[in-house]
């Protein structure tokens, strides 16, 4: 059975103050692994997709990256406006669905 | 401009009745699904689509419905077997497997 984990569950930043969100995942042979932002009472709006490992993406201050066992989102200087709960998800090979982490709630203050 | 359209945004429904939950995309994409979300639990699949006229159950299927007749559309019933239908629903589609699947704005179901 596939299984993400991501952590912390929270995460209250600094502004400024970078860190990273955790994804471990287990999965029978990884078709892709995605990284969603949602807002409060919207839908997840995608982020990036990583496909093997070693693959990294970038957009503005996040970065994703991945290896056999986990994928980390990093948030370089973040700013309130990046406050928003971070979603990963895997899909195998053979299947078509998504198997969603719970989520990471993330908060940065001024 | 493309995407994907959830109606209503807001629905309440009372003990006993049947509701459904609309979904259109216009990407030109393949597979369909339905998401539930509560807090603290993530998104669990409810059905899922790779191409019209076939479904499959996920995880939670029990009290809901779907139906998949046109590539564009893939509604949502919740039945009155579904014991707790207060949620959050997000229904997604993606061109194939391994693509990215994009997700609509989501309908709240509230039970009055």
């Amino acid at each position: 059975e596939d299984q993400v984990t991501q952590s912390p569950e929270a995460l209250r930043l600094q502004e400024g103050e970078s860190s990273s969100l955790n994804c471990s995942y287990t999965v029978s042979g990884l078709r892709g692994l995605f990284w969603y932002r949602q807002d409060p009472g919207k839908g997840p709006e995608f982020l990036f997709t990583l496909y093997s490992a070693g693959e990294e993406k970038e957009k503005e201050r996040l970065k994703a990256t991945l290896t056999k066992k986990e994928s980390f989102l990093h948030i370089t200087a973040p700013k309130p406006e990046d406050s928003a709960t971070y979603l990963c998800a895997v899909q195998a090979g053979g299947y078509s669905t998504l198997t969603f982490g719970k989520g990471t709630m993330l908060l940065v203050s001024p | 401009d493309g995407g994907i359209t959830q109606s209503p945004k807001y629905l309440f429904r009372k003990e006993g009745q049947n509701v459904t939950l609309s979904c259109e995309q216009n990407l030109n994409h393949d597979a369909m699904y339905w998401y539930r979300q509560d807090p603290g639990q993530g998104l669990r699949l409810i059905y899922y689509s790779q191409i019209v006229n076939d479904f499959q159950k996920g995880d939670i299927a029990e009290g809901y419905s779907v139906s998949r007749e046109k590539k564009e559309s893939f509604p949502l019933t919740v039945t009155s077997a579904q014991k707790n239908p207060t949620a959050f629903y997000l229904c997604a589609s993606q061109k194939g497997n391994g693509n990215t699947i994009y997700f609509g704005e989501g309908s709240w179901l509230t039970v009055v």
